[in-house]
């Protein structure tokens, strides 16, 4: 089983709609959670961090960590756009992170 | 903010060329990381640093090396490049605090031909 597994996608959704992206872990002794977003042709870039069980919001984005699932998800509300990108699950062990695969994110006008 | 420069953009390098990718970051980070990433493969961490003259492999070291003399530059050295070396090549920096939060270059696109 690999480490963090992310679904690659494509999702699409509609301008305005809830993107959902979500991302599940193999080691139980993981301690915080990181997602990046990746636009084409540029590097990533932190945008939240979740280290304790439930819900962290930042405007129009709320992260969701269950670790007894050992499930992280990413909601973005009213969807943009401009949000069309890679967003990259990260998880800690309190080695390096160690990054998902991605999952890419259309947002349709 | 925080600024981490990688030197070259794209790089066109033939089999066998010995090639260095240099990074530089301007915030006094302790923790540096060379990464690849490649479609469908995602990032792939190389090597790291947690401070000056130390080095660790990270997943996938094989075919290069490191070199970290001063905090604030951390170089990836391809001894001898080979095709299946073609890829992004991301550096990334951060405190070792929060070795979470990764600041990282706009990468380095090498060919090797």
């Amino acid at each position: 089983q690999k480490e963090v597994e992310q679904n690659s996608g494509p999702l699409s959704v509609p301008e305005g709609a809830i993107a959902s992206l979500n991302c599940t872990y193999s080691d139980r002794g993981s301690q915080s959670f990181f997602w990046y977003r990746q636009y084409s042709g540029k590097s990533p870039e932190l945008i939240m961090f979740i280290y304790s069980n439930g819900d962290k919001e930042d405007g129009r984005f709320t992260a969701q960590l269950n670790k007894a699932s050992q499930y992280v998800s990413l909601l973005i509300r009213d969807s943009q756009p401009s949000d069309s990108a890679t967003y990259l699950c990260a998880v800690n062990r309190g080695t390096p992170l160690v990054f998902g695969k991605g999952t890419r994110l259309s947002v349709i006008a | 903010d925080v600024k981490v420069t990688q030197s070259s953009r794209y790089l066109v390098k033939r089999t066998g060329e010995k090639v260095f990718l240099e990074c530089v970051q301007d915030m006094d980070h302790e923790n540096m990381f060379w990464y690849r990433q490649d479609p469908g493969l995602g990032l792939r961490l190389i090597y790291f640093s947690y401070d000056v003259k130390m080095k660790e492999k990270g997943d996938i070291p094989e075919g290069y090396s490191v070199s970290r003399e001063k905090k604030e530059r951390f170089s990836l050295i391809l001894e001898s490049a080979s095709t299946n070396q073609t890829s992004m090549y991301l550096c990334a920096s951060s405190l070792p605090v929060n070795t979470g939060e990764l600041f990282f270059g706009e990468g380095s696109r090498l060919t090797v031909l």
